[in-house]
């Protein structure tokens, strides 16, 4: 499976936009990038997914780089309530791992008045 | 929301008895999963369902069976609980028609403790 790499914390001031950088330098042609977030101990909540365009829906926009290596979550007016800890996660596309999601720690994102 | 109800939501027991949780989804969903997680180890994958009867492992399977009797029930059992299986436990769930372009739904967790 290919492996993400998100730093451990990020603050963002409310109003402002908040950018969730992810590092999958190993992910293949065919997996797409999948993020979620959880608030305190409740289910994962999908916010968004893409394979190589960028991506925008009503919670968050998901730009990759061309070489596919990277992406970034951009919240772009953060409120309270997005204070979560969201995770990068890379979508198995090959043998036993096809469809899995494999989750990591993931960023705590506080989002401060 | 999608339809998604865990059942029970909080459980004590004690160790060495079975235990069931249950996860029913009002979706007709292919795939179903279920997931644990600690601390410090985030969501783990236990067993998952690609259709009526069709289960397989994830990555922390010792300990734990899973039955699939109709499209909508994924039953998660204990055979005999240990204190290393208290945990907060997720289902879910998704169209699975083989597309990886498509996004699973998690239900709200069933904590569980073993004592």
């Amino acid at each position: 499976d290919a492996k993400t790499t998100q730093p451990t914390s990020m603050d963002c001031a409310e109003g402002r936009a908040a950018n969730l950088p992810c590092n999958h330098s190993t992910i293949s042609g065919n997996e797409y990038v999948y993020w979620y977030r959880q608030i305190h101990s409740q289910g994962p909540q999908y916010i968004i997914h893409g394979l190589k365009n960028n991506e925008t829906n009503e919670m968050a926009s998901l730009i990759i780089t061309e070489d596919r290596k990277s992406s970034t979550l951009i919240l772009p007016h953060a409120t309270l309530r997005d204070t979560a800890v969201y995770y990068c996660i890379v979508r198995g596309a090959g043998g036993t791992s096809y469809g899995k999601l494999t989750f990591g720690q993931g960023t705590i994102l506080t989002v401060h008045p | 929301d999608a339809g998604i109800t865990q059942s029970p939501r909080h459980k004590v027991t004690e160790t060495g008895t079975p235990v069931t949780l249950r996860c029913h989804q009002t979706e007709n969903h292919r795939y179903m999963y279920w997931y644990r997680q600690d601390p410090g180890h985030g969501l783990r994958l236990i067993h998952y369902s690609y259709g009526v009867k069709d289960t397989d492992k994830g990555e922390v399977s010792d300990g734990y069976s899973v039955s699939r009797s109709k499209t909508e029930d994924f039953l998660l059992t204990l055979e005999s609980a240990t204190s290393s299986q208290t945990s907060v436990y997720f289902c879910a769930i998704n169209p699975g028609n083989r597309n990886l372009n498509t996004e699973a739904f998690f239900g709200q967790g069933t904590r569980l403790t073993v004592v």
